[in-house]
Order: C-alpha cells, then structure tokens, then sequence
C-alpha cells in the first residue's frame, strides 16, 4: 500500500549547524511533497512543497530535494535557530480529480541553544 | 481573511457513542480534507471532499463519514466511537485545481472515547 517513510524520528542540531530529514515514498504517481511543522499543541503549518517537475526549490534557510527515480526527498534546514525546534512532517500527494496524501510518522527536531 | 476553522476544540464522548465535527475552510477554498492524528503520530488521511463529493478515501472503516454543505465548509461524522478513535482531528482545505493543492489546517478537534 501507499507509503511515506521518514528518517531520523529524533534529531538534535547544536543552534547554527544543519538539519536534514529524509522521505522515502511508495506510490510512483505520487506528483506533489509537502512538507509541515508542528510545534507543540498546534496545528500543523506548510513551509515548503515541491512537485514532480521539480527537482530542488529553496526558500531562504530551507530547501528540499527531490529524486523521482529513487523516490526519495529530503529537507535540508541551514544555520538552525532555536525556534525551528519542533516536529516536522513530510507528506506524498497524488491524484488528479480530488488526491490523497499520505504523511511520514515525523521528526522531532530539537536546536540546543 | 479568516482561515480555517473547527469546532468543537476539545470533545469527550463515552465508547459507542456518535460525534459530528466541524469545519469551515479558509475564505476561496472549495476542497476540505479530513486526518486524524494520534499522539505522536503523523496524521492520517480519512477523506476529501469536493463539489459536496467524498472524492478520495483513506483506509478508515464506515463508521467514518463526512459530508460538505453549499458553503463548501464540511462535517465528519463518527459512529459507534471506540477508544482507539481517541485522537486530535484536523481538516485541511484547499483551492481545486487538479491535483496537488496546497492545503492548510485548522486548529484541529480533540476527541477523548472514555
């Protein structure tokens, strides 16, 4: 069935270093990845997609990557500040007519100051 | 330009029983999904509704079902409530366009089954 695995599920940074999270996703249709934060008690808040046609986007300090062949994307998040920490989750979409989108089980991303 | 909304925020209900949750989506936006989320966990896709139309299903049994009014804002309606369907409900809504639209959550619902 449809998949999205997600990697690490913890991850800690010193506050400045990198982060990356890593997706793996089942369903080759799929043609849309979002991904979200979530920071505790609240609801869950886009901050970078990329579509199928695309194989890099960045915006400012986050950029995501996108290999169809080995259907895997990542996130990269650089010079990390403590209020990044929360959990983030990665998500594959597919469908014209009305779509599905299935979501990774998260990473908690913690930025020690 | 208001963006997306859900009631009730906090729910208890007792096994068995019946719970309708509400959701209006963000001002433009014709397409309402529906997840839930358990603690710890990712949200998982119940439903999408579109043009008043369950459009596309996740694996959640019958006792799940939805419904979406003229003024695009939906309802998700769950029978026969289990302890296991004690968990934060969200909807999403989003502009139809085919495929792939970005979606945006409401608060969410927090549903406790004692």
């Amino acid at each position: 069935g449809e998949n999205v695995e997600q990697h690490p599920s913890t991850l800690s940074v010193q506050e400045g270093d990198s982060a990356v999270i890593k997706c793996t996703y089942s369903d080759s249709a799929s043609n849309y990845f979002p991904w979200y934060k979530q920071e505790l008690g609240k609801r869950p808040q886009l901050i970078i997609d990329i579509r199928s046609n695309v194989g890099e986007k960045k915006d400012q300090r986050i950029a995501v990557t996108l290999n169809k062949t080995a259907k895997h994307f990542s996130l990269h998040i650089t010079e990390t500040q403590p209020e990044d920490s929360a959990v983030y989750f990665c998500a594959a979409s597919k469908g014209t007519g009305g779509f599905k989108t299935i979501f990774g089980a998260g990473t908690r991303l913690f930025v020690k100051a | 330009d208001a963006g997306v909304t859900q009631s009730p925020t906090h729910l208890i209900k007792t096994r068995g029983q019946q719970v309708t949750l509400r959701c209006s989506p963000k001002s433009g936006h014709d397409t309402v999904s529906w997840y839930q989320q358990a603690l710890g966990q990712g949200p998982q896709f119940i439903f999408q509704y579109y043009e008043e139309e369950e459009r596309q299903r996740g694996n959640f049994p019958d006792r799940f079902s939805g419904h979406q009014f003229p003024n695009y804002s939906s309802e998700l309606n769950v029978n026969a409530l289990l302890l296991g369907d004690s968990a934060l409900y969200l909807c999403a809504s989003s502009f139809y366009s085919g495929g792939g639209e970005t979606q945006y959550f409401g608060p969410g619902t927090r549903l406790l089954v004692l």
